[in-house]
């Protein structure tokens, strides 16, 4: 069955320092993989995806993810956060496949430290 | 405009009394979705539609109920709301993962209480 880890809750980082965010899945075809960004109030900014080519990803905002498939994993970076990157991050896979649907990961919650 | 609209944005109910969300886009995608979010549950796939003659239930499908009015319409209803069913609900469209990502659209989210 198609499922989406998020171990980490929540999570407290100080600003500047560097961040990741942990997503392991479980989906039997070749996913494709997505970050969301939810900001206090807001709806759902995707952040990044990966569907194929480098397993590495860049996306907006200064955050990558790599695609780990031996791991099963698309854990999400940034090198140096900002007061602004606090938020709830969610993880979530499709498949390359006409009856896919999409699902997420419950989210984790990203304090930042001043 | 928003590619992605729900209405209301936000809707205060009594149990037992009919709620229906809408939603609208302009994406021309064929696929549409209902999620409800709670905390520390992410989000969760009540239904969903590939095209106008196709429903398909989610994860959580029981006491909710949808329409596919057309390719741009999508209704969410709940025929007898329940106080568990507070929560903020989101409609999101995508492509055809065979052809794109199938990446989703969301709308702004429509936050439902029910006392």
């Amino acid at each position: 069955a198609q499922s989406v880890t998020q171990p980490d809750i929540h999570i407290t980082v100080s600003e500047g320092a560097s961040l990741e965010l942990r997503c392991n899945y479980s989906y039997g075809a070749t996913p494709y993989l997505f970050w969301y960004v939810q900001s206090p109030g807001q709806g759902l900014q995707l952040l990044l995806k990966y569907f194929s080519g480098d397993t590495l990803v860049q996306g907006i905002k200064g955050f990558e993810a790599e695609f780990k498939r031996s791991q099963s994993s698309f854990n999400l970076r940034k090198p140096s956060v900002h007061w602004s990157d606090a938020a709830e991050y969610f993880c979530a896979v499709g498949a390359r496949s006409s009856a896919s649907k999409i699902i997420f990961g419950s989210g984790t919650r990203l304090s930042i430290r001043p | 405009d928003a590619d992605v609209t729900q209405t209301p944005r936000n809707r205060i109910t009594k149990t037992g009394k009919r709620i229906m969300l809408e939603c609208s886009q302009t994406k021309g995608h064929d696929r549409m979705y209902w999620y409800r979010q709670d905390p520390g549950l992410g989000l969760r796939l009540i239904y969903y539609s590939f095209d106008v003659k196709d429903i398909n239930k989610g994860e959580i499908s029981d006491g909710y109920s949808v329409s596919r009015q057309a390719q741009a319409k999508f209704s969410l209803s709940l025929e007898s709301a329940i106080p568990n069913q507070t929560a903020l609900y989101f409609c999101a469209t995508s492509d055809l993962p065979t052809d794109g990502t199938g990446e989703l659209f969301f709308g702004e989210g429509s936050r439902l209480t029910v006392l």
